[in-house]
């Protein structure tokens, strides 16, 4: 079975300053997805990147990229220029790609991150 | 385009009573999954739907959980009778067919006491 562990429950950043978020996961897979969601206090999750492990190339979306690295199993987070909007639960989370059709995902526990003014 | 909605958004009930979460997915979306997040622990896999059908209910922890999706639209979760370990919050999400990413509602927030 797959794992996905997020070591830091709690981080926080100065408004726009840069923050990178840890992701770790285990699997005996050579094929599958790996996305960082975003829970904000309204509580509803959106997507925020999404990373098809066949691709070395990092997926970026404007301020946010990740590192990842597959033969390590690390897939972390980075905010750039951080926003007072962008507070919020960061969730890691892996999906096989075995199942086709079957967007049955793995999460971590969580982090939440604390933007400063 | 509407989103996921779910109600209710809070539910505070005791020991031994029923309760019944409603999820209503995305028009058009055949897939509809639930998750469960308990206090501080992972967001855990509960089950999924293909329209009507169950395709993988795996995740559901014991016989007091039935969920249904009756016609293929909205779907139910019941709990019955609950027990304190099934404070948490739940989340439904819905996709369309294939590989499209999911789309998550705010989630209940169930309080057993």
């Amino acid at each position: 079975a797959q794992t996905v562990t997020q070591s830091q429950p709690e981080m926080s950043v100065q408004e726009a300053e840069t923050v990178t978020l840890s992701c770790t996961y285990d699997t005996s897979e050579s094929d599958y997805y790996l996305f960082w969601y975003k829970q904000p206090p309204s509580r509803q999750m959106i997507l925020v990147i999404r990373q098809e492990a066949y691709k070395q190339q990092n997926a970026t979306e404007n301020r946010f990229s990740v590192n990842f690295q597959k033969a390590a199993k690390s897939f972390s987070l980075k905010i750039s220029d951080s926003q007072l909007g962008d507070a919020a639960m960061y969730f890691c989370a892996y999906r096989s790609r075995a199942n086709f059709g079957n967007e049955k995902l793995t999460f971590g526990t969580g982090t939440r991150l604390t933007i400063i003014p | 385009e509407a989103g996921v909605t779910q109600f209710p958004s809070h539910s505070v009930i005791e020991k031994g009573q029923t309760v019944t979460l409603r999820c209503d997915p995305i028009s058009g979306h055949d897939n509809l999954y639930w998750y469960r997040r308990v206090m501080g622990k992972e967001i855990k896999f509960l089950l999924h739907f293909v329209k009507e059908s169950k395709q993988d209910e795996s995740g559901m922890p014991n016989n007091r959980f039935l969920a249904e999706r009756t016609g293929g639209t909205y779907s139910t979760l019941k709990v019955q009778p609950a027990e304190l370990e099934d404070s948490g919050v739940y989340f439904c999400a819905s996709s369309q067919v294939g590989d499209s990413p999911l789309h998550f509602g705010n989630g209940t927030r169930l309080t057993v006491t």
